[in-house]
């Protein structure tokens, strides 16, 4: 099974940085994703990391460390519409492929 | 553009009756799609993985014989609360590959 780590909320300033970190115990891996959750809306996909490394898209960029079960997710230039929910998940190695989600990390972005 | 899509977006039914969501992939075949439910404040909760041409697997505690899936076509898998009560009011979201769809809200009254 899964068990993803991620600190339940954050609060960050308008124009900074923030860095979400994710940790991750698993029994078998193929990928870690991250996405994004307003409330009362669906998660929308962020990113997907399978080999140890940092990708980078525009403001978000995430960090995966295989060896270590990390993850991080970075805001840059943080903007109110950040203000949301980060998912961390875990896809697994095995047939159908499930994808375990971490509970979420709340961002509130403040003036 | 959206790449999953869910019919309806909300719907209000009374106690008793059952309640259809579909989930539809635009773009690519999907012969795994995968149903979540997420209640006010609360995780997303996998509910079952539904198999284009056979069974549905349901996670554990999951009442097949409640929520019923069938995924006929490639691009289709449908989602159907039957005897919906008012514990089942929450947001029904499928999953294809890495794409969520928009969600469904369901109330049942």
């Amino acid at each position: 099974g899964q068990n993803i780590d991620q600190p339940t909320e954050m609060t960050a300033t308008e124009g900074a940085i923030v860095q979400i970190n994710c940790t991750y115990q698993t029994s078998g891996f193929n990928g870690l994703f991250w996405y994004q959750q307003h409330a009362g809306e669906a998660p929308t996909f962020l990113s997907y990391n399978v080999l140890d490394g940092l990708e980078e898209k525009g403001r978000f960029s995430s960090f995966l460390s295989r060896s270590k079960g990390y993850s991080y997710l970075l805001l840059k230039e943080l903007q109110m519409k950040d203000s949301a929910s980060y998912l961390c998940a875990v896809r697994d190695s095995g047939g159908y492929q499930k994808v375990t989600f971490g509970t979420g990390t709340k961002l509130q972005v403040i003036p | 553009g959206a790449v999953v899509s869910q019919h309806p977006s909300r719907v209000i039914c009374k106690s008793g009756t059952s309640v259809k969501i579909e989930c539809r992939s635009l773009d690519f075949q999907a012969t795994t799609m995968f149903w979540y439910r997420q209640f006010p404040k609360q995780s997303l909760m996998l509910m079952a993985t539904s198999n284009e041409g056979s069974k549905a697997t349901y996670e554990q505690g999951v009442e097949k014989d409640k929520f019923l899936i069938n995924h006929a076509s490639l691009t289709l898998s449908t989602l159907t609360v039957t005897s919906a009560h008012p514990e089942d009011s929450s947001f029904y979201i499928c999953r294809r590959d890495q794409y969520f769809g928009p969600g469904t809200r369901l109330l049942v009254l």
